[in-house]
């Protein structure tokens, strides 16, 4: 069962456009919701990351949009650069207690052209 | 260097042979996690451990596989008699508890 679904699975954008990735959830218990980036060869980077009681975070160019009740979240990047092409993956765990373990999407591959 | 490392960076083995791969975590975290990445999916979860205590693993860490980590340092994820379908990424992450996790290069191994 796929507790965390994700889209697109890939993405094209000119440079300077703001692509949108959304993400949705199964297990109301999760409350820790982070984005990852991955190039090609590497191990994902942590890019931000939010919990529940925010609906908005905001980290230079990144931001994360979160709707607890509809158990989505999306991660939209503005001003988007050639460099930003990688994949990017959301991901969902439960911090409190021991099972910390995050749950990933599928991915969603980004192109960002000139 | 101050992130988590793995080693080694690529290992290619024959069906049936042994493997075993090490992390090296961020020296003051005290989780440690096994994931498995293959083409085109995210990581999957295998185990993870807090100091020196597996607390988690998941259905796919099978009996080929085992993980150690003495002393709650470094790890080692070993499997025996490897398939085709253990061809795959095996990524370490790291963290304190209840934070961040940080991830390491990754390990690609090929079963031929």
């Amino acid at each position: 069962q796929q507790q965390v679904k994700q889209s697109p699975q890939s993405l094209i954008v000119q440079k300077g456009g703001i692509p949108i990735i959304n993400c949705a959830y199964e297990n109301t218990a999760f409350d820790y919701f982070p984005w990852y980036q991955q190039f090609p060869g590497k191990g994902p980077a942590l890019l931000i990351a939010i919990r529940p009681d925010v609906s908005e975070k905001k980290e230079g160019r990144f931001t994360i949009s979160f709707n607890k009740s509809a158990k989505q979240f999306s991660l939209h990047i503005m001003d988007s650069q050639p460099g930003d092409s990688a994949t990017y993956f959301c991901a969902a765990s439960i911090v409190s207690g021991t099972a910390s373990k995050l749950t990933f999407g599928t991915g969603t591959r980004l192109q960002v052209t000139l | 260097d101050t992130g988590v490392s793995q080693n080694p960076r690529h290992k290619i083995t024959k069906r049936g042979q042994n493997v075993t791969f090490r992390c090296d975590p961020i020296s003051e975290h005290n989780r440690l996690y096994w994931y498995r990445q293959t083409l085109g999916q995210g990581p999957e979860f295998l185990t993870y451990f807090q100091n020196e205590a597996q607390l988690e693993k998941s259905r796919l860490l099978s009996d080929r596989f085992s993980a150690e980590r003495p002393k709650g340092s470094f790890s080692t994820l070993e499997i025996q008699r490897t398939e085709q379908g253990d061809s795959a990424m095996y990524l370490c992450a790291s963290s304190l508890l209840g934070a961040e996790a940080f991830f390491g290069q990754g390990t690609r191994l090929t079963v031929v």
